[in-house]
């Protein structure tokens, strides 16, 4: 079947640090996203794209970037981790039907 | 793109229909109402989506009304399965791109 997966589900990192988390999708779906998850604030929209090569600014994308270089992947990295982006980090593709497919989430501690 | 405003909480006897609003007032013609739900920290799930009229499936059934700045999401028989937070939200024609609010915490009681 296919799916969508995050990894790593869990991490603790420092301040500063790089960090990448992965989303890989066997949906062969051409719209990926991220978004975070904070207490208050439901979903939020980090980033999206919608095919190889494109990518888009979302409702909170400072300290955030993507890269799409194959149709599965969209890795999410934090240059220069902060303790405000500390929060569970949601992956999704959605196809022509626009129904989103969600991971699992990662949860991301900054100390 | 348009907003949704849903309620932040409610709660429904096990059993009887669940009905949870959404309000879209500043919907436009081509913008589609989509409802997803949260259980837990699980990553939220797709329950139906419409454009202007009434939709049904295996879940649950979408009324949207007239103007379209407003609809309401049925379920059924609830379950306590069915505790969750609830999202309503729009998404315009020819994009793919989704702003999700806070949502609705539904409780199911036994």
């Amino acid at each position: 079947d296919a799916e969508i997966t995050q990894s790593p589900r869990h991490k603790i990192t420092e301040t500063g640090r790089q960090v990448t988390l992965a989303c890989h999708q066997t949906w062969n779906h051409n719209n990926m996203f991220w978004y975070r998850q904070d207490l208050g604030h439901g979903l939020r929209l980090i980033h999206y794209s919608y095919g190889v090569q494109d990518t888009n600014k979302g409702e909170v994308s400072d300290g955030y970037s993507v890269s799409r270089s194959n149709t599965e992947d969209l890795p999410l990295t934090l240059e220069s981790a902060a303790s405000s982006q500390t929060s569970v980090y949601f992956c999704a593709s959605s196809g022509d039907t626009g129904e989103l497919f969600f991971g699992e989430g990662s949860r991301l501690t900054v100390l | 793109d348009a907003k949704t405003t849903q309620p932040t909480s409610m709660d429904c006897a096990e059993g009887r229909a669940a009905n949870l609003p959404c309000n879209h007032s500043t919907i436009s013609g081509n913008e589609y109402v989509y409802w997803y739900r949260q259980i837990h920290s699980q990553g939220p799930q797709y329950i139906i989506h419409g454009l202007k009229n009434n939709e049904t499936n295996e879940m649950a059934s979408l009324i949207i009304t007239e103007d379209r700045k407003s609809s309401t999401l049925i379920l059924p028989h609830a379950t306590l399965r069915d505790t969750a937070v609830y999202y309503c939200i729009v998404r315009v024609e020819g994009t793919y791109k989704y702003i999700f609010g806070t949502g609705t915490r539904l409780k199911v009681l036994a």
